[in-house]
């Protein structure tokens, strides 16, 4: 069974500072790994994905497969960083399927002035 | 629409009360899934639907709980006889096709509270 654990209920940084939102799982084979984020009174939406290797809003996450884990980094937390995130995994049974995300239980970033 | 939208936004129900919870995915898009989240907790897969196809529904809680979409556009979760463990957020998600990493959108949820 696949798990997803997000060490950090809360985090609390000051603007400026770099900030790591930790993400590891429990999965036996190869999976998709997601970070979503909810900001206050607005929608879960992705921020970025491990198969797109990509920088958004100046976060970046590395999948690393020794120890399972997917953490988010940004150098200089904003404030308008503040906000819910969520690390997923999604593990289908057959490749080419968009299935069953398995979400932590979050991590609320606050970026203080 | 510009996106998901489900309705209603809050209800308040009585315990043993039945309950139906909306939800109106992007057009066209062919996945919809449902997701549970309790206060304090991620987003916890109940349902999901390829068109009008059911194909998994291995994380309903209970019988009490029950999901279709008829057309494959607009899906329904039904609740019945609902219990105060029931109370939480309920939200639908879309996506366009059933294919390797394509994003799942979500909806602004239905927040469920059962007194």
């Amino acid at each position: 069974a696949q798990r997803v654990t997000q060490p950090e209920k809360l985090l609390s940084v000051f603007k400026g500072a770099p900030v790591e939102l930790k993400c590891n799982y429990s999965y036996s084979g190869s999976p998709e790994l997601f970070w979503y984020v909810q900001y206050s009174r607005q929608r879960l939406q992705l921020l970025l994905r491990h198969i797109s290797r990509e920088s958004i809003k100046g976060f970046t996450a590395d999948l690393n497969k020794g120890e399972t884990s997917f953490h988010l980094k940004k150098p200089f937390a904003q404030e308008e960083d503040s906000a819910m995130y969520y690390c997923a995994l999604n593990a289908p049974p057959n490749r080419g399927s968009n299935y069953k995300l398995t979400f932590g239980k979050g991590t609320l970033l606050t970026v203080n002035p | 629409g510009a996106g998901v939208s489900q309705s209603p936004r809050y209800k308040v129900a009585k315990r043993g009360q039945d309950v139906a919870l909306r939800c109106d995915p992007i057009s066209g898009h062919v996945s919809l899934f449902w997701y549970q989240q309790a206060l304090g907790q991620g987003p916890e897969f109940l349902t999901y639907f390829q068109n009008e196809a059911q194909l998994d529904k291995s994380g309903l809680p209970s019988d009490r709980f029950f999901a279709e979409r008829p057309e494959g556009s607009v899906s329904t979760l039904k609740i019945q006889r609902t219990q105060q463990e029931d109370s939480a957020v309920y939200l639908c998600a879309s996506s366009l096709a059933a294919g390797l990493n394509t994003e799942a959108f979500f909806g602004q949820g239905t927040r469920l509270t059962v007194v």
